[in-house]
């Protein structure tokens, strides 16, 4: 089955500055990646999606890269500001009814 | 609309209880979920049913069974709790049989087993 592995496990950031998240895949066949957004003792929340097709996407200060060929996917958040904490998990699917999720990624923003 | 819904919120088992956890979603959705949450781990499926009338197995599916009762309602039942099923409950619908769509989780049932 698909395996998603994300990296850095945690990540500090001053306030203000980028954080930059990555994930890699395993199955070649997978063609959506959305990545999560899960504040403490809350519901993950999508944040921002991208299909196979597309190398890039925007929303406002987020953003998310593909390369295929690598299989790697990235979550960019410009100018962090506190409410950006949270742990943010990636997810790929092949459109076969399943998410195979990262284990997620702690992101800090320090004021 | 209330989105997905899930009860309990909380819930303290001896080993070897039985429980039902209950997820419902108002918004028409076809697909339905089951993961759980352990620290570290990410969310790992353990039950789903691409629409009324199936379910199929995720990837934790041992101890746990699932009733897509109509296609509102979604429950999961640990027949015999164990220490290693202490963990959160999220349940999640989609609108179509594909996932390519957003997943919208329910508040999560946080279980623990002594």
């Amino acid at each position: 089955g698909e395996n998603v592995e994300q990296h850095p496990s945690t990540l500090s950031v001053q306030e203000g500055d980028s954080a930059v998240i990555k994930c890699t895949y395993s199955d070649s066949a997978s063609n959506y990646f959305p990545w999560y957004k899960q504040e403490l003792g809350k519901r993950p929340q999508l944040i921002i999606d991208i299909r196979s097709n597309v190398g890039e996407k925007k929303d406002q200060r987020i953003a998310v890269t593909l390369n295929k060929t690598a299989k790697h996917f990235s979550l960019h958040i410009t100018e962090t500001q506190p409410e950006d904490s949270a742990v943010y998990f990636c997810a790929a699917s092949r459109g076969n009814n399943r998410l195979a999720f990262g284990k997620g990624n702690q992101v800090v923003v320090i004021p | 609309n209330a989105g997905v819904t899930q009860t309990p919120k909380f819930q303290v088992l001896k080993t070897g209880q039985s429980m039902t956890l209950q997820c419902a979603q108002d918004m028409n959705h076809n697909s339905m979920y089951w993961y759980r949450q352990d620290p570290g781990m990410g969310l790992r499926l353990i039950y789903y049913s691409a629409s009324e009338g199936t379910t199929d197995k995720g990837e934790v599916p041992n101890g746990y069974n699932v009733s897509r009762l109509n296609k509102r309602e979604f429950s999961l039942r640990l027949e015999s709790a164990a220490p290693s099923q202490t963990s959160v409950y999220f349940c999640a619908s989609s609108p179509r049989d594909s996932p390519s769509n957003e997943q919208f989780f329910g508040p999560g049932t946080r279980l623990t087993v002594l």
